[in-house]
């Protein structure tokens, strides 16, 4: 079975540019959340989505933007690109996305990340 | 500001020895805990989780301990090997979705 997929594997933009990094969630899987990976850092959460909808959203500014599609795949858009931008944008995808807390069918696999160059 | 941070940045094992990686929490909100392990150029791996109403768990090769009164937690590799060399997270869950890492422990096997 394939596991979460994301693309383009490494991208280089300049300030001030638009970028949109798309992830596939494993097959089954309807919640997908995104994450910024600083080197040398852990990920920092960003959104996540269920059902299309955003669920929960991090400490990001509203240049950071998301979507989620009828077949759950997702987007990550950021606009007006700053040097700090620079990371590795993480898309987990998970399963059942009940509320009240976290179960098993809730547990977060992540795909290979995108590496994102701000010059 | 919530954190969830470990104790030492670089861990250094001898191969077949026994590795321990520590995390400290400081937000105890959470009922649920994961661990990640992170190879170069690919994402987090799940490794093993554990409930805050558990004090141990195992998997293979693996243990998880979870100490809530000072809030604390270990991952324990047995018979460590050359392919356990990763960043090892720590992820408290709040919620049923929000994970929190810490910075990660780099875990070097030596030969």
């Amino acid at each position: 079975d394939a596991g979460v997929t994301q693309s383009p594997t490494h991208l280089i933009k300049t300030r001030g540019q638009q970028v949109t990094l798309r992830c596939s969630p494993i097959s089954g899987h309807k919640s997908v959340s995104w994450y910024q990976q600083v080197l040398g850092q852990g990920p920092q959460f960003i959104f996540q989505y269920y059902e299309k909808e955003e669920r929960g959203r991090g400490n990001f500014p509203d240049r950071f933007s998301a979507r989620q599609f009828p077949n759950y795949s997702s987007e990550l858009n950021v606009n007006a690109l700053l040097l700090g931008d620079s990371a590795l944008y993480l898309c987990a995808s998970s399963g059942a996305g009940l509320a009240g807390g976290h179960s098993p069918t809730d547990t977060q696999y992540f795909g290979p990340g995108t590496r994102l160059t701000v010059l | 500001g919530e954190s969830v941070g470990l104790h030492l940045p670089t861990l250094s094992v001898q191969e077949g020895d026994n590795s321990i990686i520590n995390c400290a929490y400081s937000n105890s909100a959470s009922d649920y805990f994961i661990w990640y392990k992170q190879e170069s150029g690919k994402g987090p791996q799940f490794i093993i989780d554990i409930r805050s109403n558990m004090d141990k768990r195992q998997g293979q090769r693996v243990t998880v301990l979870l100490n809530k009164t000072v809030k604390h937690l270990s991952l324990q590799i047995a018979a460590t090997q050359p392919g356990d060399s990763a960043v090892y997270f720590c992820a408290e869950v709040k919620g049923t979705y929000k994970y929190i890492f810490g910075t990660g422990t780099r875990l070097k096997v030596l030969a």
